[in-house]
């Protein structure tokens, strides 16, 4: 399969920790990245080669890889990180990109 | 810095032609640090990756997409651009271009456009 499923939404109380999966059989080969969408706003990469962060993007952002599922954790989430969520990675073919359905972040 | 923006009409067809130009500033498209990928929206849905071109002009097309879609890169004008044909009301989306650049072999989209939104509407 080229799918990479998310929960569609998730919540987490402010300063606790969220971990966000997303599954597919392509990321027992591949690595998945990480994309942080604001309403109105272009996606920002946040994790990249599994647990990389960009330059300016905090480092309660964290990645991790097990067998088919990647997961985004968010240790002590802030009011700024409520947004939408993507991972992408390779299809099994390995030469095209699949993004997953995306998770819907909500800090209480 | 590289920046990028997109450009092209807002409006287009049904059956038409979608086109549009991702300009590049703040550094060259021939510099072949990076691939230059278009991603598409539709409002209220996820990311959805449609392909990409490198400078030398090769070229990686979502396989849903492949048959309407031509991606090519003009380096005189240091842009790339995208079209998308055939369309229809399914196509109306917020279109993004973005850097996809490589880390130690593997790869993600570093840099976006503020995106372009194209409605398919006769």
């Amino acid at each position: 399969s080229s799918e990479l499923t998310q929960d569609p939404a998730v919540s987490v109380a402010l300063g606790q920790t969220v971990r966000i999966t997303c599954q597919g059989d392509s990321l027992r080969s591949y690595y998945a990245s990480w994309y942080q969408q604001k309403p109105g706003q272009a996606p920002v990469v946040v994790i990249y080669l599994k647990n990389n962060r960009p330059s300016g993007i905090p480092d309660r952002f964290s990645g991790s890889s097990s067998g088919n599922t990647a997961s985004l954790t968010i240790t002590g989430a802030q009011a700024e990180d409520e947004a939408d969520y993507y991972c992408n990675s390779r299809d099994s073919s390995g030469n095209h990109y699949v993004f997953g359905t995306g998770t819907k972040v909500t800090v209480l | 810095q590289v920046q990028l923006q997109e450009s092209g009409p807002g409006l287009v067809k049904p059956s038409q032609t979608l086109s549009l130009s991702c300009t590049v500033s703040g550094g060259s498209i021939s510099s072949g640090i990076y691939y230059w990928s278009w991603i598409r929206q539709p409002a209220g849905k996820g990311l959805e990756w449609i392909g990409r071109v490198y400078t030398s002009g090769s070229t990686n097309y979502n396989p849903s997409l492949k048959s309407r879609v031509t991606i090519s890169v003009d380096t005189s004008k240091n842009h790339f651009s995208l079209k998308l044909s055939s369309v229809t009301a399914a196509d109306t989306a917020v279109y993004y271009c973005a850097t996809d650049r490589a880390a130690q072999g593997v790869w993600y989209f570093d840099l976006w456009g503020r995106g372009t939104l194209v409605t398919v509407s006769s």
